[in-house]
Order: C-alpha cells, then sequence, then structure tokens
C-alpha cells in the first residue's frame, strides 16, 4: 500500500497550486479518501474528505471556498486545488486513506510554503 | 471547529501506564462513537493506533487502549515502552467535518 503525494512548491500569498497524490496497493474507488495538513512544529489539522466516488466533499472551515479536493478512480488519483493561498496555509499536506471515520494509511506529505 | 484539548506532555518509567485525556464537547468527541488516536514520531507520518474509541488495527500492541466517557476519550499505554516516546493526537468525527486534538508528547524517562 504506497500513497505518494507531489505538487508543494514555495508560492506567493494570493497564489495557487494542485497536490496529487498517486495511490497503489488498495482497491482506490472502495474508499473516502482525505488531505490533512501540519504546520511546521504544530499539530495536525484536518483538511478536506472526498467519497469514494467524488459525489460528496468536506471541507475545514478555514479552507473552504479556496480548497477544491478532487478524485479520478481511473488513475488512482487524489487531487487537492489550492487557490487563495496565505502564510497561514504553510504545511506539510498529508494524503490519508479513510477507514471508517478514522485515517490509516497516510504518505509522506508534499510541503507547500507561502512566501513572497 | 475549536481543536480538542489534550495534555502538553505526559511522562513515564518503562513498564508503567500514562493515560492521555482527549476533551472535546458533545458536538464531537460527546456526541459520536468516532474517536481515534495517532501516534507521531519525530519526521514521520502519524500511525493509526485506535479507532472508534476502542478498537485495535491490525499490528498495534495490545498495550494501547482507548475508552470514552461523556465528551472526555482517553488513550493509555500500559507497560511503557522506550519505542512509544512519541506525540500522540486524538481526532473526532463531528458531523460534515473532523478535528484533531492539540497533541500530547509522551517521554519515557
Amino acid at each position: 500500500v504506497q500513497l505518494v503525494e507531489s505538487g508543494g512548491v514555495v508560492v506567493q500569498p494570493g497564489g495557487s497550486l494542485r497536490l496529487s497524490c498517486a495511490v497503489s496497493g488498495f482497491t482506490f474507488d472502495d474508499y473516502a479518501m482525505h488531505w490533512v495538513r501540519q504546520a511546521p512544529g504544530k499539530g495536525l489539522e484536518w483538511v478536506s474528505l472526498i467519497s469514494w466516488n467524488g459525489g460528496s466533499t468536506y471541507y475545514a472551515d478555514s479552507v473552504k471556498g479556496r480548497f477544491t479536493i478532487s478524485r479520478d478512480n481511473t488513475k488512482n488519483s487524489l487531487y487537492l486545488q489550492l487557490n487563495s493561498l496565505r502564510a497561514e496555509d504553510t504545511a506539510l499536506y498529508y494524503c490519508v486513506k479513510g477507514l471508517g471515520y478514522a485515517f490509516d494509511i497516510w504518505g509522506q506529505g508534499t510541503m507547500v510554503t507561502v512566501s513572497s | 471547529q475549536s481543536a480538542l484539548t489534550q495534555p502538553r506532555s505526559v511522562s513515564g518509567s518503562p513498564r508503567q501506564s500514562v493515560t492521555i485525556s482527549c476533551t472535546g464537547t458533545s458536538s464531537d468527541v460527546g456526541g459520536y462513537t468516532s474517536v481515534s488516536w495517532y501516534q507521531q514520531h519525530p519526521g514521520k507520518a502519524p500511525k493509526l493506533m485506535i479507532y472508534d474509541v476502542t478498537k485495535r488495527p491490525s499490528g498495534v500492541p495490545n498495550r494501547f487502549s482507548g475508552s470514552k466517557s461523556g465528551n472526555t476519550a482517553s488513550l493509555t499505554i500500559s507497560g511503557l515502552q522506550s519505542e512509544d516516546e512519541a506525540d500522540y493526537y486524538c481526532c473526532s468525527y463531528a458531523g460534515t467535518y473532523y478535528v484533531f486534538g492539540t497533541g500530547t508528547k509522551v517521554t519515557v524517562l
């Protein structure tokens, strides 16, 4: 089982980027998927959830209206579009497999730095 | 969507037991049997240790146990071992979102 995130870069405030997560080792379209982030030296923060078929999405208040989660089950891939980025969005972003109401498989994360 | 409250740190000697509390509200911890716990070593991704308040994933030692009373969930590590030294986070489902705890550093003396 493997989740490999990519797309993290240094971006200016107000900028945009898209994170990707390539999944292997399990039946991707059987499971909901999440993004969880961790600012440097800080705790974990849940960001977003997408249902197994992409029909339902949910967001933390801190990113609602700015971030968009999506998935392509034909490519075993999860995405997170980040718009209107702020300094407080600087974090390591983890792609995470859902297990019921828990998170059982985590990627190694991709770092997003918002700085001018 | 306020973070759940955990003690900043707990410590214990090898073979002792430690308990980490996780306090929320009736909208999260108290409202659902959906509390999970994660262990994170420095520089590593978190690892699921407990889900659905009391269940242990395959491969997690049985010295880790979970419980809940009202708006407070707890993680107990019995027979503390050196490799248990790490940060621990609780997490609760809250209807349309999830909320993590503030995190607890466990130190093995």
